[in-house]
């Protein structure tokens, strides 16, 4: 049990455009899904938290406008990344929790990479 | 600064060898305590948790972690590492006592197991 999916595992852009990444809980209902952001060699950088329902909670230095997030359901979050820049590119990790402070359950990440 | 400390980078270990990376952690109080594993090419996968209770935690693998209050640690252990441990592995900290919700990275250790 316990399983996070993300579609799509890679995408490539042009500069300017929109890139909408899904997040899903496969077998269990996710109160919380996280968003983080993995530079090459580097450890994951938390961007945001949505709790289902609500707002998401942005972390400092993350600008909300560029990067939306959506937690329709119990089980899909959803980032979308506006008007993409090259400095965009990363790597895309989310994660989800049965409860607030539960142990939290990574999806595969989305590899985007703007041209 | 707030933070989460992995001291070794980059470990290379004989296979039979016993491993120990450290972690530190700079939040004072109650804290929940996560060691992820990344396989290459895969997704994070929990290796194992600390809420509360015995601090010394076993998870899967044959790991497992010591909570050490006094010195801010969670180290993590394998008596006999397995080239099919060649990963890189990843400390959290979940810092409640300050009303956080979010997980804190440190920056990883690369573990490679030569045969």
């Amino acid at each position: 049990g316990a399983v996070v999916s993300q579609h799509p595992s890679r995408v490539i852009c042009k500069s300017g455009t929109s890139v909408k990444i899904e997040c899903r809980s496969l077998d269990f209902q996710a109160t919380t899904m996280f968003w983080y952001r993995q530079f090459p060699k580097q450890s994951l950088m938390l961007m945001a938290t949505s709790n289902e329902g609500s707002k998401a909670t942005y972390e400092q230095g993350v600008e909300k406008d560029k990067f939306l997030i959506n937690h329709a359901s119990l089980t899909l979050s959803t980032l979308t990344v506006t008007s993409a820049h090259p400095e965009d590119s990363s790597f895309y990790i989310c994660s989800a929790s049965r409860l607030a402070q539960d142990t939290q359950y990574f999806g595969p990440g989305t590899r985007l990479t703007v041209l | 600064a707030q933070s989460v400390s992995q001291h070794n980078h980059h470990v290379i270990l004989s296979e039979a060898a016993s491993l120990e990376l450290g972690c530190n952690y700079s939040y004072g109080g109650t804290v929940n305590l996560f060691w992820y594993v990344q396989y290459p090419g895969q997704h994070l996968q929990l290796l194992l948790k600390y809420f509360s209770g015995d601090p010394l935690v076993k998870g899967i693998k044959g790991f497992e972690a010591e909570f050490i209050k006094s010195k801010f640690s969670f180290n993590l252990r394998k008596p006999s590492v397995q080239w099919s441990d060649t990963a890189e592995y990843f400390c959290a900290v979940n810092p409640l006592s300050r009303g956080y919700n979010k997980l804190i990275f440190g920056a990883g250790t690369r573990l490679a197991v030569h045969p």
